[in-house]
């Protein structure tokens, strides 16, 4: 099946770590992004990417780190210095000027 | 202002009834315009886009879009207890070589009661 697969479903951090969430597409979309979402709240970028190698930060990368090595994958970082991070963390991807589709989620909490 | 808007909800209405979601939006160069569906816990899941004025029909939902006033609405006909969700209106300005970025609207919460 296409899609777009998200891990861990659940992941709690603890002080000082850095956590990765994975994020993979066989959609074959060029685009990905991975968007923030706290309660109550729309969604928030973090970062995107449009080709492989290459990405730029959205509206709210500080204490966010990523990398697309492969068309395919787009994993992020939260690093410790990020003092907020328990949100639930969105993936997506689309083709050119295509609306985007989205993973399952992760959902991040602190120890 | 907010870059994309939405009305506050959270928004209640009889099954049966017509659910009416709207959102307004700032940046005159957006281009195409969608409404997302999230169920409580889930991932956002696309239900409608419209890119030109007028309306865009799909099963019960129908979609409005007017560029000049910017403002792009949702209506749910025959509203089901299975429609109850969190609605995010997403705009897009996909200009030049962008892929074009989604900004969201902070989302209406819909409940359809029996």
């Amino acid at each position: 099946d296409g899609g777009i697969t998200q891990s861990p479903k659940y992941l709690f951090r603890k002080e000082g770590q850095n956590v990765t969430l994975s994020c993979e597409q066989n959609l074959n979309h060029d685009a990905m992004y991975w968007y923030r979402q706290d309660p109550g709240q729309g969604l928030r970028l973090i970062y995107y990417s449009q080709i492989v190698n290459d990405f730029q930060k959205g509206d709210i990368a500080e204490g966010y780190s990523v990398s697309r090595e492969k068309k395919e994958s787009f994993p992020l970082t939260v690093t410790s210095a990020q003092k907020n991070p328990t949100a639930f963390y969105l993936c997506a991807s689309s083709l050119k000027h295509q609306p985007q589709h989205f993973g399952d989620g992760t959902r991040l909490s602190i120890l | 202002q907010k870059e994309v808007e939405q009305n506050s909800g959270p928004l209640s209405v009889p099954e049966g009834a017509i659910a009416s979601l709207n959102c307004t939006y700032s940046d005159r160069g957006s281009q195409s315009f969608f409404w997302y569906r999230q169920y409580s816990g889930k991932s956002p899941e696309l239900i409608m886009s419209i890119y030109s004025n007028g309306d865009k029909e799909d099963g019960r939902f129908t979609a409005q879009l007017n560029k000049a006033s910017q403002y792009v609405s949702l209506l749910i006909r025959d509203s089901q207890p299975s429609d109850s969700a969190t609605y995010l209106c997403a705009v897009m300005n996909a200009g030049g070589t962008s892929y074009g970025k989604l900004t969201f609207g902070q989302g209406t919460i819909l409940t359809v009661h029996p």
